[in-house]
């Protein structure tokens, strides 16, 4: 079975200053997909970077970069520059194993940034 | 952005009353998901579609059930509401699994729902 633990239930930040999301996740595939997801107070949920399993370079996505440790199983959301924008609730998740169409979610961390 | 829209968006219904709520999508996508969200679960998965007529039970289905009859549209239904039921409902859809792409989900704006 798959797990993904998201141990900081609530974080803060200075603006501009920047600030890792820990996602550490459980899986025994081989092959495996990494998600971030940010939902702002308004509830949409957002789409921010992937990480792929065989991926040999780290994902990134303007100022969204992911340190991914597969050897300890970790794929943490780096957030550069934050701003008062990046406020919001941040889901990782991963895809589901080949022939299941179920990610599986994380319980989130709330993220604030003070101006 | 992806097509997809939920409605409604906000209700408010009775203990005992049935409540459908609608996912439309405009992107094709085979697979569609419904989820609640509530403080401190994070999402938890209700029911999924991998194509028409095609659905399956996810971890917390209890009291709900849920219909596909065409590729667009995804339906909801709470038989019997229950306070237990209030929540955020999303509605989430996702592509094929293909080697050369990401398969995120894309989500709808979500139906807050309030049973009394």
């Amino acid at each position: 079975a798959q797990k993904i633990t998201q141990t900081q239930p609530g974080m803060f930040v200075q603006e501009k200053e920047a600030v890792t999301l820990d996602c550490t996740y459980d899986t025994s595939d081989q092959s495996y997909g990494l998600f971030w997801y940010k939902q702002p107070s308004s509830g949409e949920m957002i789409f921010l970077i992937y990480q792929g399993s065989y991926d040999e370079q780290n994902a990134t996505e303007g100022r969204y970069s992911l340190n991914f440790q597969k050897a300890r199983k970790s794929a943490n959301l780096v957030i550069s520059a934050s701003q008062l924008g990046d406020s919001a609730m941040y889901f990782c998740a991963m895809r589901g194993p080949r022939g299941s169409y179920i990610p599986t979610f994380g319980r989130g961390t709330s993220l604030i940034v003070h101006p | 952005d992806a097509g997809i829209t939920q409605s409604p968006r906000h209700k408010v219904t009775e203990t005992g009353t049935p409540v459908t709520l609608r996912c439309h999508q405009t992107e094709n996508h085979r697979y569609m998901y419904w989820y609640r969200q509530d403080p401190g679960h994070g999402l938890r998965l209700i029911h999924y579609s991998y194509g028409v007529k095609d659905t399956d039970k996810g971890e917390v289905s209890d009291g709900y059930s849920v219909s596909r009859s065409k590729t667009e549209d995804f339906l909801l239904t709470l038989e019997s509401a229950t306070s237990s039921q209030t929540s955020v409902y999303f509605c989430a859809i996702s592509e094929t699994q293909k080697l050369d792409s990401y398969n995120e989900q894309f989500f709808g704006p979500g139906t807050r729902l309030t049973v009394l």
